[in-house]
């Protein structure tokens, strides 16, 4: 499927364990990007990645990692989950100067 | 830092009437681009439109405009002829590019509207 695909759609953790959440995109877009969106804060920039083998730091990167062997995929991984890691994540990608497209989002629970 | 403010968490409209969001930006650049994104229920962001700075006539797409002035650093939505699918949290964005590959979207907090009946 063209466009750009997250999974899982949903997951729900422990506090400790290592969680990656995944993104492809069928573009060959250049730039990716990993949001958290949180009530009352919007969204908030994790990573992004502005080609493969080329991360920064957004935001919020505490707690975070990236990896991108590949221009189609940008995993994130949270390598020992906390609570406050409860979100909805977003994954985008893009050109530069043109708009990112988003994928549909993962509803992370961290219990 | 490039800060994003969307003052009205909450708006309400009646089916049909005109609402306008505002946005309100922070920034010393002069060259970078200003978005509205849409995101319904379902949760998916949808892009409603786009304003590149160097312009100066204001963007349009079918019933959503925008109201830029750039020396107000202003970037207000307008939703004419509002439909019940137009209910959705509204996000204003700022993009810009500091030099190499430092380029990036910053959010408002956004504003959810809804459309009555």
């Amino acid at each position: 499927d063209a466009g750009i695909t997250q999974s899982p759609r949903y997951k729900i953790t422990e506090t400790g364990r290592q969680v990656t959440l995944m993104c492809h995109q069928t573009w060959s877009h250049s730039y990716m990007f990993w949001y958290r969106q949180d009530l009352g804060h919007g969204l908030r920039l994790i990573y992004y990645s502005a080609a493969a083998d080329i991360t920064d730091k957004g935001e919020v990167p505490d707690g975070y990692v990236v990896s991108r062997s590949k221009t189609e995929n940008f995993p994130l991984t949270l390598e020992s989950a906390t609570r406050s890691q409860t979100s909805v994540y977003f994954c985008a990608s893009s050109e530069p100067y043109n708009e990112q497209f988003f994928g549909p989002g993962t509803r992370l629970t961290v219990l | 830092a490039q800060t994003v403010t969307q003052s009205q968490p909450e708006m309400s409209v009646q089916e049909a009437e005109t609402v306008t969001l505002s946005c309100t930006y922070d920034t010393s650049e002069s060259n970078y681009y200003l978005f509205w994104y849409k995101q319904p229920p379902s949760r998916q962001m949808i892009l409603v439109i786009r304003q590149e700075a160097y312009k100066q006539q204001n963007a349009t797409e079918n019933r959503f405009s925008v109201n830029f002035q750039k020396a107000a650093k202003s970037f207000s939505l307008k939703i004419s002829d509002s439909q019940l699918g137009d209910t959705a949290m509204y996000f204003c964005a700022f993009m810009y590019n500091s030099g190499g590959s430092n380029y990036k979207l910053t959010f408002g907090k956004g504003t959810l509207l809804t459309v009555n009946p």
